[in-house]
């Protein structure tokens, strides 16, 4: 089993749409959760950022973060066409700097 | 600023060839990373520099690959020969340094072995 699993998708759903996306992981000791951005045959882009549990909003953005259950979703509200990508969740301990991604779940927002 | 800097962008070789990619970091980031991410998965990290010093190589296949930072700045990752399950997008990264897991990535370079 990965230690970092991710919806396969791909999503596929309408302009102005809300997308949902979740991640699960087994290792406990993980603290910095984020989620990152890839365009077709672009690098991974940082999106969110997020220590420990909880919520963070970034205008159409938001994190979610449940330790308890070792899960953590974003969301995008209004959804855009330039919103069409693949999505990476990634995680790491508090004092190592190795970062755990899951898989992607590739988006499509329709016009 | 120019970002994380990487090439070749595309390289298409027969196995058993050499190859090797280059990677410019951000400048005053200490730490670099080379990732590779295989089609349909995350990246997987191969080898992290803190400046000039391999600190985590534990992923890197040492019978055919290699790397080297010279001066702690730009990088370097090579494959002699290459075989088929090499094919995969190679990733650099860079960060601040100690303290600092927010990574920016380059744009890549993928490689096909035939």
């Amino acid at each position: 089993q990965k230690e970092v699993e991710q919806d396969p998708g791909p999503l596929s759903v309408p302009e102005g749409a809300i997308v949902s996306l979740n991640c699960t992981y087994s290792n406990s000791a993980f603290q910095y959760f984020m989620w990152y951005r890839q365009y077709s045959r672009k690098g991974p882009e940082l999106l969110m950022y997020t220590y420990s549990s909880g919520n963070k909003e970034d205008g159409r953005f938001t994190a979610q973060v449940d330790k308890s259950s070792k899960y953590i979703s974003l969301f995008i509200r209004d959804s855009q066409p330039s919103d069409s990508a693949t999505y990476l969740c990634a995680m790491s301990r508090s004092n190592d700097y190795k970062l755990s991604f899951g898989a992607g779940t590739t988006v499509t927002v329709r016009a | 600023e120019a970002g994380v800097v990487q090439s070749p962008r595309y390289k298409i070789i027969e196995k058993k060839q050499p190859v090797a990619f280059w990677c410019n970091p951000i400048s005053g980031h200490n730490t670099l990373y080379w990732y590779r991410q295989n089609l349909g998965q995350g990246p997987e990290l191969l080898i992290r520099y803190e400046n000039e010093e391999a600190v985590d190589d534990s992923q890197l296949p040492k019978d055919r690959f290699s790397a080297e930072r010279l001066k702690g700045v730009d990088s370097t990752l090579k494959i002699q020969p290459a075989e088929l399950g090499d094919s995969a997008v190679y990733l650099c990264a860079s960060s601040l340094g100690f303290g600092a897991n927010v990574l920016t990535f380059g744009a890549g370079s993928r490689l096909t072995v035939l």
